[in-house]
């Protein structure tokens, strides 16, 4: 499979746990975009990377919200001392510099549950 | 507040028919609009974009036109199928960079 791959599917925490969510973007992509997307509404961008370099953060990535991208291809994504507000799909999207946004592909997602 | 809206939160099409779904956006700013496709418990699956300085692009059985006087953006599907029922978002790049969705709109095709 050569697509975005997201990492768990499915995540089920308690309230106050601490949560990584991996993403393996297109090999020769170069942007790596988190976005956040909860029930009935639109994904909701959180941050994105260019190479290993973070180029923006939403103001929707609260401190306890951290993003790496270490040697420019698998992201993580951490959510620190997680709130129930948290619950949501995950998605991560690569796309190669040239296209950015447009040729945006995504995973499947990570659907964290926070109890 | 969202640059980007959908007139639209539900939308039923027999077989067949063809369907139009809406989207209104604000900032006139914008350079890109695509339209995505999530069926459910999946990513956003890209359909077509439009430059802001089209008025209309065609692909196989879509066409997304782009009224930048009323800053109105629509995604026109042809014959649809079972398989077109999703929930269809479109979204907006300004500068070459991030994606901003709208709310989104679902596509129920009746048989």
């Amino acid at each position: 499979d050569t697509g975005v791959s997201q990492d768990p599917r499915h995540k089920i925490t308690k309230r106050g746990q601490n949560v990584t969510f991996r993403c393996d973007p297109i090999s020769e992509h170069n942007r790596l975009y988190w976005y956040r997307q909860t029930l009935g509404q639109g994904p909701e961008f959180l941050t994105y990377f260019q190479n290993e370099a973070q180029l923006e953060k939403s103001r929707l990535l609260s401190d306890r919200f951290s993003a790496e991208r270490p040697k420019g291809s698998f992201s993580t994504l951490e959510i620190q001392r997680t709130e129930q507000g948290d619950s949501a799909m995950y998605l991560c999207a690569s796309s190669p510099q040239s296209g950015a946004g447009t040729e945006a592909f995504f995973g499947q997602g990570t659907r964290l549950t926070v109890v | 507040g969202e640059s980007v809206g959908l007139h639209l939160p539900t939308l039923s099409v027999q077989e067949g028919d063809n369907s139009i779904i809406n989207c209104a956006y604000s900032n006139s700013a914008s350079d890109y609009f695509i339209w995505y496709k999530q069926e459910s418990g999946k990513g956003p699956q890209f359909i077509i974009d439009i430059r802001s300085n089209m008025d209309k692009r065609q692909g196989q059985r879509v066409t997304v036109l782009l009224n930048k006087t009323v800053k109105h953006l629509s995604l026109q599907i042809a014959a649809t199928q079972p398989g077109d029922s999703a929930v269809y978002f479109c979204a907006e790049i300004i500068g070459n960079e991030k994606l901003t969705f709208g709310t989104g709109t679902r596509l129920t095709i009746i048989p």
